[in-house]
């Protein structure tokens, strides 16, 4: 059974801290690694989608890492805001094809 | 910007019910996926689609089945509603080009009560 883990479940930080959590994936027959954020009564949006070991993304204040050989991946924020408030979800595909998520790790940021 | 949407945001069912999910989506996609996420658990799979009339189980198909007749739309029908399909669904969808190294877009979800 292929397992993607998340953690933390949830963070609660003020507001200009910078936060990290992790994802953790199967390290064998890795083909793409997805981040997603899910604000409350939205859509999930896709913020990132990896698919090389070493990779590193940024998107304005919020930026991935890639690890593939040891199966890990972390999403940053760097000076936290509320409206970063979600719930953030990696998703894992590896060669057999079908996209497996983890729990999620629920944001919330205080102003 | 893509749009998929869901055409309820909440819905309320009695057990034993015949339950629609309609699903939208106006970007010409492929692909379109139906999932449901409940508290603790990961997005779990329940059905997907590649094509118009095609359609596969994902990792939790039992109590539901699916229908894509035209491209754009993908059905989620639950044959006889149960409390335990209570859950959030969220129908996604995303270009043909390797179907699960692009990025899905998501509709905003369909919070299903069963009584």
């Amino acid at each position: 059974i292929l397992n993607v883990e998340q953690s933390p479940q949830s963070l609660h930080v003020q507001e200009g801290d910078s936060t990290n959590f992790t994802c953790s994936f199967p390290s064998s027959n890795f083909y793409a690694l997805h981040w997603y954020r899910w604000e409350t009564a939205k859509s999930p949006e896709a913020l990132f989608v990896m698919t090389l070991n070493g990779d590193e993304k940024k998107k304005g204040r919020i930026s991935a890492t890639l690890n593939t050989k040891e199966g890990y991946s972390y999403l940053y924020i760097k000076g936290s805001q509320p409206e970063d408030s979600a719930t953030y979800l990696c998703a894992f595909n590896n060669q057999g094809g079908k996209l497996i998520f983890g729990q999620g790790t629920e944001l919330s940021v205080k102003p | 910007d893509v749009k998929v949407t869901q055409s309820s945001r909440y819905l309320v069912k009695r057990t034993g019910e015949k339950v629609f999910l309609e699903c939208v989506q106006d970007m010409d996609h492929e692909n379109m996926f139906w999932y449901r996420q409940d508290p603790g658990l990961g997005l779990r799979l329940i059905y997907f689609s590649y094509d118009v009339k095609m359609k596969e189980k994902g990792d939790i198909p039992e109590g539901y089945s699916v229908s894509r007749e035209k491209k754009e739309r993908f059905s989620l029908i639950l044959e006889s509603a149960s409390t335990n399909q209570t859950s959030m669904y969220l129908c996604a969808s995303s270009f043909p080009h390797g179907p699960y190294n692009e990025k899905l877009f998501f509709g905003s979800g369909t919070q299903l009560s069963v009584l």
